[in-house]
């Protein structure tokens, strides 16, 4: 099984409809973050979170919100899809440490907004 | 602020040809430094990592060896295969108050043909 779970894996919306993106993760880390990748741009920090109750905004946070539900589950939220938020989403995590820590991705989310 | 830049792809060599990657980054003081390979239809995996100058990361006939002076952190291997076909993300870890946030470059897409 994958240690980083994310759902649904696609999803196709429409302009103006709230939607959530859900990320679990069985590999015990703390942190957990949410990046998008549009092509030839790379990823981009959206949230990140380094426990339950630490949540933070990354680069490109506008238009977005999360909950921390516990260590293991991580969801992103757009409130109001728009179509420039098509894009590949991933979760990951990692695991704090003497630095250069590794993080772990899901497979990724992609999502079309009509 | 913390920047990577790749060179630009796409990439397109033959099997057993010599592979070499460009990656050059900008951070405040020192950062540590990665290579996440993107197979098709995945998630990012962590293919190498150096967390100090003069380091040198390897993993699956790859390496990159980070070079403060030029900052920089190629990655190379000497004789690629069709199983290498990927998109590769240099990445860094400025650490301080960015610890444990990535900033990725914008990937280079490889792909070998038999």
């Amino acid at each position: 099984d994958a240690d980083v779970t994310q759902t649904p894996r696609n999803r196709i919306t429409k302009t103006g409809k709230r939607i959530m993106l859900e990320c679990s993760q069985t590999k015990g880390h703390d942190r957990m973050y949410w990046y998008r990748q549009d092509p030839g741009l790379g990823l981009q920090l959206i949230y990140y979170s380094f426990d339950v109750k630490d949540i933070n905004k990354g680069e490109i946070s506008d238009g977005y919100s999360v909950s921390r539900q516990a260590q293991a589950k991580f969801s992103l939220s757009l409130e109001s899809a728009i179509p420039n938020q098509t894009a590949l989403y991933f979760c990951a995590t990692s695991d704090p440490g003497q630095g250069g820590e590794t993080q772990y991705f899901g497979p990724g989310t992609r999502l079309l907004v009509l | 602020g913390n920047s990577v830049t790749q060179m630009e792809g796409p990439v397109t060599l033959s099997e057993e040809a010599f592979l070499t990657i460009n990656c050059t980054y900008t951070a405040t003081g020192y950062p540590s430094l990665f290579w996440y390979v993107q197979y098709p239809g995945e998630g990012l995996q962590l293919l190498l990592k150096a967390t100090k100058a003069d380091d040198k990361g390897s993993n699956k006939g790859f390496e990159a060896t980070y070079r403060k002076e030029t900052t920089s952190f190629h990655l190379e291997k000497g004789s690629v295969q069709v199983s290498d076909s990927a998109v590769y993300f240099c990445a860094l870890d400025a650490g301080g108050t960015s610890y444990g946030k990535l900033t990725f470059g914008q990937g280079t897409i490889l792909t070998v043909h038999p």
